[in-house]
C-alpha cells in the first residue's frame, strides 16, 4: 500500500530557512499536500502541488517535487516563531483519499 | 474564513458503548471525509461520502462504523460498540471539489474509550 515518511523533528533559528522533507511510494499520486497543525487545532492546508509540476512558490513557502525519487520538500523562508507546529505531507490517490506522513515537529528558536 | 465545526471536542465513553461524533461541514461543500489519528501514529483515512453515499472506505471502517448526513447540514460518524483501540482524534473534512485542494479540516474530536 501507499506509504509516506517524514523525519520526526526539525529545529531552526528564527530568520533561518526551514526545509521539511517527505518521501512517498505511490507513483500514481495526483496531488501532494502540506498541512500544518498547531497545538489543539485541526489540519490547516498550507499548500499543494500537482504531480506534473516540480516547483510551486507561495509567498514564504516553496514546494519542490522530485517525481523520479518520489521526494517532496517544503521550504519556509525567514522562519518565524509562529511557524512552530507539526507539518504533515500527504499524497492524494485516484480515490481522492489522503495518505499522511507521520508529521515533522518544527521548533523555531528565537 | 469558513470552517468545519466538530462536536464535542473531547468525549469519554465506556467500552462497548455507542458514540456519535458530529461535524458541521462548510455549507456549500459536497464531499465529506472522516480521518482518525491514534496517539503517536499517522493520520489515517476512514471514509469519504458524496451524494448521500459512501464513496470510499478503508479497512479500518468496518461494520462497527457508519456515517450519515441526517439533515443536510450535519455529517456524523457513529461507532456502534466502542473498543479501547478506537481511542483517537477523529477529524472531519469537507470539500467543494472531488480533490482535496479545497478541503477544510475540523479541529477534531478526541475520543477516549475507557
Amino acid at each position: 500500500g501507499e506509504d509516506v515518511e517524514q523525519s520526526l523533528f526539525l529545529s531552526v533559528r528564527e530568520g533561518d530557512s526551514s526545509v521539511i522533507n517527505c518521501t512517498y511510494t505511490d507513483s500514481s499520486s495526483t496531488y501532494l499536500y502540506w498541512y500544518k497543525q498547531e497545538p489543539g487545532a485541526g489540519l490547516q492546508l498550507l499548500t499543494y502541488i500537482f504531480s506534473n509540476m516540480d516547483m510551486k512558490q507561495d509567498q514564504r513557502l516553496t514546494v519542490l517535487l522530485n517525481k523520479k525519487d518520489k521526494h517532496l520538500s517544503l521550504r519556509i523562508a525567514d522562519t518565524q516563531t509562529g511557524d512552530s507546529a507539526i507539518y504533515f505531507c500527504a499524497e492524494e490517490n485516484a480515490g481522492n483519499m489522503l495518505t499522511f506522513g507521520g508529521g515533522t515537529r518544527l521548533m523555531v528558536k528565537p | 474564513e469558513p470552517e468545519v465545526t466538530q462536536t464535542p471536542s473531547h468525549q469519554v465513553t465506556q467500552m462497548g458503548q455507542e458514540v456519535i461524533l458530529r461535524c458541521v461541514p462548510i455549507s456549500n461543500h459536497l464531499y465529506f471525509y472522516w480521518y482518525r489519528q491514534i496517539l503517536g501514529q499517522k493520520v489515517e483515512f476512514l471514509v469519504s461520502f458524496y451524494n448521500n453515499e459512501i464513496s470510499e472506505k478503508s479497512e479500518i471502517f468496518d461494520d462497527q462504523f457508519s456515517v450519515e448526513r441526517p439533515d443536510g447540514s450535519n455529517f456524523t460518524l457513529k461507532i456502534r460498540s466502542t473498543k479501547l483501540e478506537d481511542s483517537a482524534m477523529y477529524f472531519c473534512a469537507s470539500s467543494d471539489t472531488a480533490t482535496n485542494t479545497e478541503a477544510f479540516f475540523g479541529q477534531g474530536t478526541r475520543l477516549t474509550v475507557v
